[in-house]
């Protein structure tokens, strides 16, 4: 298993810009979330997609939006960006219901 | 909505001390139980799981047992080493999607 990857690694933005993030699951982990942890803090649920389809949402307004492929990869956007963006975001994925989550190590973006 | 409350830290410990990290919950339904540890400029990595009441989850010396009566999920370890210093994290997983996370407890082990 080759785990969840995530890159960039490390991201410096400056506000109003827009972003893209991106994480590539397992192979068969048909669903995947997306998280963002602010310092400090637990990771808070942004989205989720399952087989391409978005299937749940949190607390996040609309300029945090997503992509699912079909090659187990998944993309976060984040337009308008603000300096509360700023936090880790953790992709995670699994493979069903039965099993628990893999999280990925994360982007840190930091919003200037 | 489901929420997890955590045991506030930073914890202190000698190695070889007993840990415990309190978690309690409020969930509607019967959500499964989770705890991740956090390592320094490092993801989540899930630590121990359990899925109804009474499941006992355990992994590298920790346990946790899933109390629907007193709805908590408590972290134990018997002996801490150095190598457990790390930023835990208690979650449920509701409507079968959605983690929901405690604020985490920072535990640092001194040798």
């Amino acid at each position: 298993e080759t785990g969840v990857t995530q890159s960039p690694t490390h991201l410096i933005k400056t506000r109003g810009q827009q972003v893209t993030l991106r994480c590539s699951s397992q192979s068969g982990h048909n669903t995947v979330s997306w998280y963002q942890q602010a310092l400090g803090q637990g990771p808070q649920f942004i989205f989720q997609y399952y087989r391409e389809e978005e299937n749940g949402r949190g607390n996040f307004p609309p300029r945090f939006s997503g992509l699912q492929f079909p090659n187990y990869s998944s993309e976060l956007n984040v337009n308008a960006l603000e300096l509360d963006d700023s936090a880790l975001y953790l992709c995670a994925s699994r493979l069903d219901s039965r099993r628990g989550y893999t999280f990925g190590s994360g982007t840190r973006l930091t919003v200037v | 909505g489901d929420s997890v409350t955590q045991m506030e830290g930073p914890v202190t410990l000698s190695e070889e001390a007993f840990l415990t990290i309190n978690c309690t919950y409020t969930a509607t339904g019967y959500p499964s139980l989770f705890w991740y540890v956090q390592y320094p400029g490092e993801g989540l990595q899930l630590l121990l799981k359990a899925t109804k009441a009474d499941d006992k989850g355990s992994n590298k010396g920790f346990e946790a047992t899933y109390r629907k009566e007193t709805t908590s999920f408590h972290l134990e370890k018997g002996s801490v080493q150095v190598s457990d210093s790390a930023v835990y994290f208690c979650a449920l997983l509701s409507n079968d999607y959605k983690l929901s996370f405690g604020a985490g407890t920072t535990v640092t082990v001194r040798a």
